[in-house]
């Protein structure tokens, strides 16, 4: 067990609609790190708070956003979701922002939009 | 831009045996880290092993060891004394940059431990 939570473990949605994905990080960590896992894509990074600030950004598509919130829970909204989007999203976190923090991953919720 | 390669989709090794999987990367940056995780079927990502940069010797962890070549960029993992629970994906990633907290991962590799 990593520390990291994410709520829910599994979703399933339709063509169109938004969800929202949340992740508790790691008692102590400031850093929060949200990446998709698809088939075709591979892992890839979409986003990163730390300490409620947005740091860094990767492939997030402007359909998705993210927020850190000052208790450094993070909720990822996904909207107008085609199937292309699904995919397991994992969040990470940790303890600070520099690049040679190691990342703790949650469980992942597993996204499936029909 | 960084990039982090793994040129084998697929490995097998037979139990209690050692194992070494692939990893190469790209970067300009002088410091970076250097990251091996483990996924299982059951899908979770398990952080292994780190490398820093500037580490001058070689990460181990338990039956995990690190074989670092930096004038090679290469960041292979040995993993020891192979176990039917070591199956699953394995993947490098690579985070660098003093303002570059993108961790980029390479494609895996399956690895799959015969009894």
């Amino acid at each position: 067990d990593s520390g990291v939570t994410q709520t829910p473990k599994h979703l399933i949605t339709a063509t169109g609609q938004r969800v929202t994905l949340r992740c508790s990080p790691r008692s102590g960590d400031l850093s929060v790190y949200w990446y998709q896992q698809s088939l075709d894509q591979g892992l890839q990074f979409l986003i990163q708070y730390y300490n409620g600030e947005e740091r860094a950004k990767g492939n997030i598509l402007e359909r998705f956003s993210a927020q850190q919130f000052p208790d450094l829970h993070s909720e990822l909204n996904l909207s107008s979701l085609e199937l292309g989007d699904s995919a397991l999203y994992f969040c990470a976190s940790s303890v600070d922002g520099p690049q040679t923090d190691t990342q703790y991953f949650g469980p992942g919720t597993r996204l499936t939009v029909l | 831009a960084q990039k982090i390669t793994q040129t084998q989709p697929g490995m097998f090794v037979q139990e209690k045996e050692a194992v070494t999987l692939d990893c190469t990367y790209d970067t300009s940056d002088q410091s970076y880290g250097l990251f091996w995780y483990k996924q299982p079927s059951s899908g979770e990502m398990i952080f292994l092993i780190y490398q820093g940069s500037y580490d001058e010797q070689n990460a181990t962890e338990g039956r995990y060891s690190l074989n670092f070549q930096k004038a090679r960029k290469s960041a292979n993992l040995v993993i020891s004394a192979s176990q039917l629970g070591d199956s699953a994906m394995y993947f490098c990633a690579m985070s660098g940059g003093w303002n570059n907290n993108d961790m980029r991962f390479g494609a895996g590799t399956r690895l799959t431990v015969k009894p």
